[in-house]
């Protein structure tokens, strides 16, 4: 069946410093890939996708890249910020995303 | 944007009470909707599919007689925790499928529940 693996936090960085965020799969067939975003005491919220192969998937600063020969899907910024503290869930969706499979998650935390 | 508002944000009970969490499509209409729960550190763990006018889909393991969903109408899903007991205290959520112009369909989420049984 299809998972996600996520390494594991809590990852502690200081504001500014570059952050990577391993995530690997494994699924039959052409899934989607998503990472999620769960700020402290609320809900879920798509961070970014990408659909097929070698698709780079943006937001806010932060970028993953589709890659179909690694099985991978990392998640990166820059220069991170306080206020991306947050838990982000690496997730993949088979098609018809009639369900999603997350990883465990990662925390982040951000220091000043 | 699509919202998906859940209600109530947090709920305390008695053990043995119920407990109905609602699941509302704000903006569209969500023919499917899903059910998920997260322990703490963990990863949320699907429970079940909610399709409107029809029986919800449970995944393994997940009692159909302990957490009902009915999904009355194409905006309406909700979770009733049945007799509910300290073990069933966790965080749910509900997603939606919202359909984008993009041709790529993508979950919007709930802010969650957070159930707590005494």
């Amino acid at each position: 069946g299809n998972s996600v693996t996520q390494m594991e936090g809590p990852v502690t960085l200081s504001e500014e410093a570059f952050l990577t965020i391993n995530c690997t799969y494994t699924a039959t067939g052409y899934p989607s890939l998503f990472w999620y975003v769960q700020y402290p005491g609320e809900g879920l919220q798509l961070l970014l996708k990408a659909t097929k192969a070698d698709d780079k998937g943006s937001n806010k600063g932060f970028e993953a890249t589709y890659r179909k020969e690694t099985t991978s899907f990392h998640l990166e910024k820059g220069s991170v910020q306080v206020s991306d503290s947050a838990v982000y869930f690496c997730a993949l969706s088979d098609g018809g995303y009639q369900k999603v499979t997350f990883g465990t998650g990662t925390k982040l935390q951000v220091i000043p | 944007g699509a919202v998906v508002s859940q209600h109530p944000s947090r709920v305390i009970c008695k053990s043995g009470t119920s407990v109905k969490i609602e699941c509302r499509s704000l903006d569209f209409q969500a023919t499917t909707m899903f059910w998920y729960r997260q322990f703490p550190k963990q990863s949320l763990m699907l429970m079940a599919t909610s399709n409107e006018g029809s029986k919800a889909t449970y995944e393994q393991g997940v009692e159909k007689d302990k957490f009902l969903i009915n999904h009355a109408s194409l905006t309406l899903s909700t979770l009733t925790v049945t007799s509910a007991h300290p073990e069933d205290s966790s965080f749910y959520i509900c997603s939606a499928r919202v359909n984008k112009y993009s041709g790529a369909n993508v979950l919007t989420f709930g802010a969650g529940s957070r159930l707590t049984v005494l």
